[in-house]
């Protein structure tokens, strides 16, 4: 079964530095999302992705945040200069364009903690 | 804006025992309801799915129905299982029903049922 993969699994850099966080989704899918969790709170929407281009974003994707689909399968997100409170567990998600298919399927996430 | 409230955790079962988690929402439109199950280690996997009022979404044994009148879409199984262990999420889809609808979640239920 098809499913959304991400690396690495567990980042840990430097405040200040910039990371790139990556993302395969499902191959055939045409609407990709990153979302976030904070240790102990909810799972939050940062952004979301459709036709080479952003259709959606959060108050928390401010400018430090970008999202790009370099190559047609991997779908990045990169935090220019990484604060603490930027440590969280981020999720990619993926779905099809097909009215009524909106399940959204996530990866396993990668747990990025900044020092 | 949209919310999603769930009851905290952890919930504590023995195998066999019967479950409810409450989730109760928020929204300005006419949201699609749905419930995430996220096993240790991987990602949030779609347990069921509800889009209108009055719909039960079902699946592996779980059950929701969506209840316009209480803002409520609250997990039931009958009889759970320690395969059952894992962390429960509530989400909503707010706006027009296709592919491209951010998720607002709840913060999470984790589930450990005991032998």
């Amino acid at each position: 079964e098809p499913e959304v993969t991400q690396t690495p699994s567990h980042q840990v850099t430097q405040m200040g530095q910039e990371v790139i966080l990556r993302c395969v989704p499902i191959s055939n899918h045409l609407y990709f999302y990153w979302y976030r969790q904070i240790l102990g709170q909810k799972v939050e929407f940062l952004v979301s992705f459709y036709n080479n281009e952003i259709s959606e974003k959060s108050e928390i994707f401010d400018d430090q945040f970008s999202v790009e689909r370099p190559d047609g399968s991997n779908f990045t997100l990169k935090i220019r200069s990484t604060k603490l409170e930027d440590s969280a567990m981020y999720f990619c998600a993926s779905n099809r364009d097909t009215a009524g298919a909106y399940e959204q399927y996530f990866g396993p996430g990668t747990r990025l903690t900044v020092t | 804006g949209d919310s999603v409230t769930q009851m905290e955790g952890p919930v504590t079962l023995s195998e066999e025992a019967f479950l409810t988690i409450n989730c109760t929402y928020t929204a300005t439109g006419y949201p699609s309801l749905f419930w995430y199950v996220q096993y240790p280690g991987e990602g949030l996997q779609l347990l069921l799915k509800a889009t209108k009022a009055d719909d039960k979404g079902s699946n592996k044994g779980f059950e929701a129905t969506y209840r316009k009148e209480t803002t409520s879409f609250h997990l039931e199984k009958g009889s759970v299982q320690v395969s059952d262990s894992a962390v429960y999420f509530c989400a909503l889809s707010d706006g027009d029903n296709n592919a491209g609808n951010m998720l607002t979640f709840g913060g999470g239920t984790r589930l450990m049922v005991k032998p």
